[in-house]
């Protein structure tokens, strides 16, 4: 298995709902990512997790909040969102340092995130 | 901060080459290369690495001058399957370091190959 899934693939949400998007990876990788792409632009990123632990939060709003219950999983809650928040939200992952290749990283399909 | 690409958009007839450029005004551990097709995730291409360069893929290849801080990348013999929007991360730890796996991605440069 060499993929990363990403679920829903497409989600409508109002800016006072409460929502959450889904990874998962069985490809052992240790390290995983969320980034923001929007519109003919390049991906941002938002948050690194390394053995379940947040590694790098690139100052993001309180409204998205991760967690990566295991490692295989990881999840971006969001709440009280902002129609500027619509964009492309693309997963991650990396192999171990001790893989021989610690610098691929492997990008879900992303979930498409309307803010209405 | 963000690497510069350069140009903006390149569009070939197959079996044309092509070069993408990358510089940063930051200094470079690693520059790491992915192709994005519309509606699909990037898909990594490749990494150089300060001091080496590691495997390319299929017609592809690249070069990393760490004194510049540039990258480019070569396309050679371009085919339909290159189109897509390519872009340079800028890496700027090694494996140890505090940011080890932030990415910094350029802004894009649009391929498109013609018949």
């Amino acid at each position: 298995d060499t993929e990363v899934t990403q679920t829903p693939k497409h989600l409508v949400m109002g800016m006072t709902n409460k929502k959450s998007l889904k990874c998962e990876q069985h490809m052992g990788h240790r390290a995983m990512y969320w980034y923001k792409q929007k519109a003919k632009k390049p991906p941002e990123l938002m948050f690194v997790y390394s053995y379940e632990k947040l590694s790098i939060n690139e100052s993001v709003p309180s409204r998205f909040s991760p967690e990566c219950p295991n490692s295989s999983l990881l999840n971006l809650h969001l709440h009280a969102l902002q129609p500027e928040d619509s964009a492309l939200y693309l997963c991650a992952s990396r192999p171990a340092l001790t893989s021989g290749r610690p610098y691929e990283q492997y990008f879900g399909p992303g979930t498409r995130l309307t803010v209405t | 901060q963000q690497p510069v690409q350069s140009p903006q958009a390149v569009i070939l007839r197959e079996g044309e080459d092509a070069v993408i450029n990358c510089s940063s005004s930051k200094a470079l551990y690693s520059v790491h290369w992915y192709r994005q097709k519309h509606g699909e995730a990037p898909v990594f291409l490749m990494i150089l690495l300060k001091g080496g360069e590691q495997k390319g893929h299929e017609k592809i290849s690249a070069s990393f001058n760490e004194k510049k801080q540039q990258s480019s990348l070569y396309l050679t013999a371009s085919q339909l399957s290159y189109s897509g929007t390519y872009f340079c991360g800028s890496g700027h730890t090694n494996a140890g370091g505090t940011s080890y796996g932030k990415l910094t991605f350029g802004q894009g440069t649009i391929l498109t190959v013609h018949p």
